[in-house]
C-alpha cells in the first residue's frame, strides 16, 4: 500500500527566510500530491494540489514541486511569516483510498 | 457558504460504549469522507459516502461504521469502544466523489472535528 513520508521533526526558522517542507511517496506514483495546513485542534485546510505531469505549482507565497525520479514533492513558503507556523500534511489521491503523511509542524520565529 | 459542520465537538466515554458521531457537509457537495487522527497514526482514512452508498473503505475493523442521508449529512458510529478509539474525527465534504477516479482531483474540505476520549 502507499506511504506517504514527512519529516516528523518540526523545522524552525527565521520570519522572512524560505521554508523548505519534504514529502516521500513509496511504491506507485499517485496521480497527484495535495498539501494542506492544520492549524491545533482544527481540521485541515486545502493549499495546493500537483499532479505527477507538473514540476512545479505556484499559489501566492507557495510553490510546490513533484519529481516522480525521486517520488518526492518539496513545499516552499517564501518570505514566511509568524501567521504560518502550523503542521503541513502531504496527502496522496492516486489510489481509491486517500493516504496522508503524519505532516511537518513549521516554527516561524519572528 | 457555511463551512462543514460536525457534532458534537467533545465527547467523552467509556470502554465497551458506543458513539455516534454528525457531519453536515457544505450545501451542494454530496461526498462525504471520515478520518481518524490520532498522535501515533496521523491522519487515517475510514470511509466514504456518495449518494447515500459506501464507495471506499479503510482498513478499520467493523466497530465502525456509517451511512449518509438523501441529504447528504452523514453519521458514524463506532461500537463497543476501546482507549485505543480516542482520536480527533474528522470528516470531509467534496462535491464529487473522487474515489473511483484516479485523475479526479476534487478538493475536500474538512470540518473542526469530534474529539472523542475514551475512558
Amino acid at each position: 500500500s502507499q506511504k506517504i513520508e514527512q519529516n516528523s521533526e518540526a523545522l524552525n526558522i527565521q520570519e522572512g527566510k524560505t521554508a523548505t517542507l519534504t514529502c516521500n511517496y513509496t511504491n506507485y506514483s499517485p496521480a497527484y500530491l495535495q498539501w494542506y495546513r492544520q492549524d491545533p485542534g482544527r481540521g485541515p485546510v486545502f493549499l495546493l494540489l500537483i499532479r505527477e505531469n507538473e514540476k512545479e505549482k505556484r499559489k501566492e507565497r507557495l510553490k510546490v514541486t513533484f519529481d516522480t525520479t525521486l517520488k518526492q514533492s518539496l513545499f516552499h513558503i517564501t518570505a514566511s511569516q509568524p501567521a504560518d507556523s502550523a503542521t503541513y500534511l502531504c496527502a496522496s489521491r492516486g489510489s481509491y483510498i486517500p493516504t496522508f503523511g503524519r505532516g511537518t509542524s513549521l516554527i516561524v520565529h519572528p | 457558504k457555511a463551512g462543514v459542520t460536525q457534532t458534537p465537538r467533545y465527547l467523552i466515554k467509556t470502554r465497551g460504549q458506543q458513539v455516534t458521531l454528525s457531519c453536515s457537509p457544505i450545501s451542494g457537495h454530496r461526498s462525504v469522507s471520515w478520518y481518524q487522527q490520532t498522535p501515533g497514526q496521523g491522519l487515517q482514512f475510514l470511509f466514504e459516502y456518495f449518494s447515500e452508498t459506501q464507495r471506499n473503505k479503510g482498513n478499520f475493523p467493523g466497530r465502525f461504521s456509517g451511512r449518509q442521508f438523501s441529504n447528504s449529512r452523514s453519521e458514524m458510529n463506532v461500537s463497543t469502544l476501546e482507549l485505543g478509539d480516542s482520536a480527533l474525527y474528522l470528516c470531509a465534504s467534496s462535491l464529487e466523489s473522487s474515489g473511483r477516479s484516479r485523475s479526479s482531483t476534487d478538493t475536500q474540505y474538512f470540518g473542526p472535528g469530534t474529539r472523542l476520549t475514551v475512558l
